[in-house]
Formats: structure tokens, C-alpha cells, sequence
């Protein structure tokens, strides 16, 4: 079974301080995407990366940086974080790329209060 | 995007089948229909997907109406486990790996 990993379930940050989520897949996936879900909003795409050191920007970029250096492992990071960014944070890979019958496959998220 | 329309939330016995709608009128021919779920505290999952034909798997099956603008996805016997949110969403060809989620259905199971 594939295997998706985010650092923390549950992470409390200070505003401004500088945030790093992390997420790892066990499966040789090319595409990994990060998501916030926020009540009433469903879930938001953020960034998205179909290959080591590229990255889209999803429907929400701004705030979020994001960084893949390996083909495993993708990394969210809120360079100064604000209480509006409180959520819980996704993240999610698939196989193949861009094809409609991709699967994707989530992690349990972590849960972020910036107080 | 096409969208999807579902209800806000159901309700059914345990050990009973569940019958989870969704509309999509404005599927286009080479959309297809994806449903996941989201159990408490989790990430969501995803449970089966389908073009034209109805299709079966080990945790679902799902029913395409004819004109492809609606489609229902059926839990033969619903398990006090299969508590969650249900997703219904339609995935474009070549769509540049997104997912559009709506809001979802809360399915309830009573004991």
C-alpha cells in the first residue's frame, strides 16, 4: 500500500515565526500536492510538484513557498506564518501524470494554529 | 470545471445499503467521476471512479445514469466504519492533476 507521511498530526506556531510541514511517499510517485482544508471551503490546492525541483502553483500560493528536493519528500513552508493560516495541511501524490484515472493518495494532514 | 451537487448530509442504519447521489449535469464526455471519503481525523481516501460504466470494487460500487449527468455511489452494507464525508468529483482529461472538491456529504450511521 502507498504510504504518505506529514511530520506532525498537530503543530501550534507563533505569528511570524517560520513554518515547515514536510511529507513523505514511500511509492517512487512523481506528482505531490499540498492542500489546506478549511471548514465550509473543501479543500484548497496550494502547490503542486510533478518532478524533483519543479512546482505549480495551486489556487492559493500566496504565503506558501514549497520545495522538492528529492523525489520523495515535498515540503511546504510558511515563510512568516499568520493566524489565517491556521488549518489542517494535506498533502497528497499519484503515480502517473496529468491522465484522468490517477489516484491520489492522501497523508493524515497536521493540524496548524498559528496563536 | 464541471461541478458536482450533493446533499449536505445523510443518514442510514448499520448493516444497510447507502445510496449516496450526485449530480453533475454539465459533465462533459470525457470527464470522469471519482468519489473519495474522508473519515474523521483522516486524510481523504480515495473509494472507486468511473467513466460510462457502472463499476465494482471491494469497497463500493458505482451507479452512472445513462446521460452521465448524475451517478450514485452505493455501500452495500454500511458499517458504523464507513462514517465520513463523501466527495463526488469530476476529473478532466489532462487536467493538470487538480481535483476540484465541493463541500462533500456527511453520511451518518446509526447502530
Amino acid at each position: 500500500d502507498v504510504k504518505v507521511t506529514q511530520s506532525s498530526r498537530y503543530l501550534v506556531k507563533r505569528t511570524g515565526e517560520k513554518v515547515f510541514l514536510e511529507c513523505v511517499q514511500d511509492m517512487d510517485h512523481e506528482n505531490m500536492f499540498w492542500y489546506r482544508q478549511d471548514p465550509g471551503l473543501g479543500l484548497r490546492l496550494i502547490y503542486f510538484s510533478y518532478d524533483v525541483k519543479m512546482k505549480e502553483k495551486g489556487d492559493i500560493p500566496e504565503g506558501y513557498s514549497v520545495s522538492r528536493e528529492k523525489k520523495e519528500r515535498f515540503s511546504l513552508i510558511l515563510e512568516s506564518a499568520s493566524t489565517n493560516q491556521t488549518s489542517m495541511y494535506l498533502c497528497a501524490s499519484t503515480l502517473a501524470g496529468g491522465t484522468s484515472t490517477d489516484t491520489q493518495y492522501f497523508g493524515p494532514g497536521t493540524r496548524l494554529t498559528v496563536l | 470545471d464541471a461541478k458536482t451537487t450533493q446533499p449536505n448530509s445523510m443518514e442510514s442504519n448499520e448493516e444497510e445499503p447507502v445510496h449516496l447521489p450526485c449530480n453533475h449535469s454539465t459533465i462533459s464526455g470525457t470527464d470522469y467521476i471519482h468519489w473519495y471519503r474522508q473519515l474523521p481525523s483522516q486524510g481523504p481516501e480515495y473509494v472507486i471512479h468511473g467513466l460510462t460504466s457502472n463499476v465494482n470494487n471491494r469497497m463500493a460500487s458505482l451507479a452512472i445514469a445513462e446521460d452521465r449527468k448524475s451517478s450514485t455511489l452505493i455501500l452495500h452494507r454500511a458499517t458504523l466504519r464507513d462514517a465520513a464525508v463523501y466527495y463526488c468529483i469530476l476529473r478532466e482529461m489532462d487536467s493538470n492533476y487538480q481535483l476540484i472538491w465541493g463541500a462533500g456529504t456527511k453520511l451518518i450511521i446509526k447502530p
